[in-house]
């Protein structure tokens, strides 16, 4: 049973313009959520994150929101450039139940020039 | 600072035999957690050790178990490897106390079983 899903398994956007990815999830009881970004051949590197208290969190050219009745979250990229070409995660996590990452299966998205 | 390490890289092995995996945590953290990476499944839970004791458990047959050592450095086993167990196992690893969310992976051990 995949309770974290990201239905969209690629994304192809130009440099410049908005990327976004989106995630549902199941688990309502899930409480905090995390984008990685993976590269080939690397380990996840953690981009942004946000608690089920809010419905933002901004840095930089990142952007996650959450919508909590939808069970939906989304990572907006602005301006995509070629270097975010990559697989990117969503994970959740229910806080209190220990440190386990509930991960889904990735999209991949490419920035073209 | 030195990053999570995972040895080896690459590993190819034969069916039914086993395998040990290596991790190095990032200095002062105490947890880390194993992950199974298929093409098509994500990233998978195996486990989370935590001060030497499993603190979280995923949902994989007994062939996979682990071990933390007294200085955080954990191993993962896997007995009579089957071709499915063919994946990139990632180890992350975070100060592990409450609310911390701080989760640094290694660079993974490729495993191919033929």
């Amino acid at each position: 049973d995949q309770q974290v899903k990201q239905n969209s398994p690629s994304l192809s956007v130009q440099e410049g313009r908005i990327s976004i990815l989106n995630c549902d999830y199941t688990n309502s009881m899930f409480d905090y959520f995390l984008w990685y970004k993976k590269y080939p051949a690397e380990g996840p590197t953690f981009l942004i994150s946000i608690s089920s208290i809010k419905d933002k969190n901004e840095d930089g050219r990142f952007t996650v929101f959450l919508n909590k009745s939808a069970k939906h979250l989304s990572l907006h990229i602005v301006p995509s450039q070629p270097g975010d070409s990559a697989v990117y995660f969503c994970a959740a996590i229910l806080t209190g139940g220990g440190n386990k990452l509930t991960f889904g299966t990735g999209t991949q998205l490419k920035v073209e020039l | 600072k030195a990053g999570v390490t995972q040895t080896p890289r690459y590993l190819i092995k034969t069916r039914g035999q086993q395998v040990t995996l290596s991790c190095s945590p990032i200095s002062g953290h105490r947890s880390v957690s194993w992950y199974q990476q298929t093409p098509g499944q994500g990233l998978q839970f195996l486990f989370e050790y935590f001060s030497e004791t499993q603190r979280n458990k995923g949902n994989f047959p007994g062939r996979f178990s682990g071990r933390q050592f007294s200085n955080s450095r954990s191993e993962m086993n896997v007995s009579t490897l089957e071709l499915g167990d063919s994946a990139l196992y990632l180890c992350a690893s975070s100060f592990g106390s409450s609310g911390d969310y701080g989760y640094t992976f290694g660079s993974g051990t490729r495993l191919t079983v033929v």
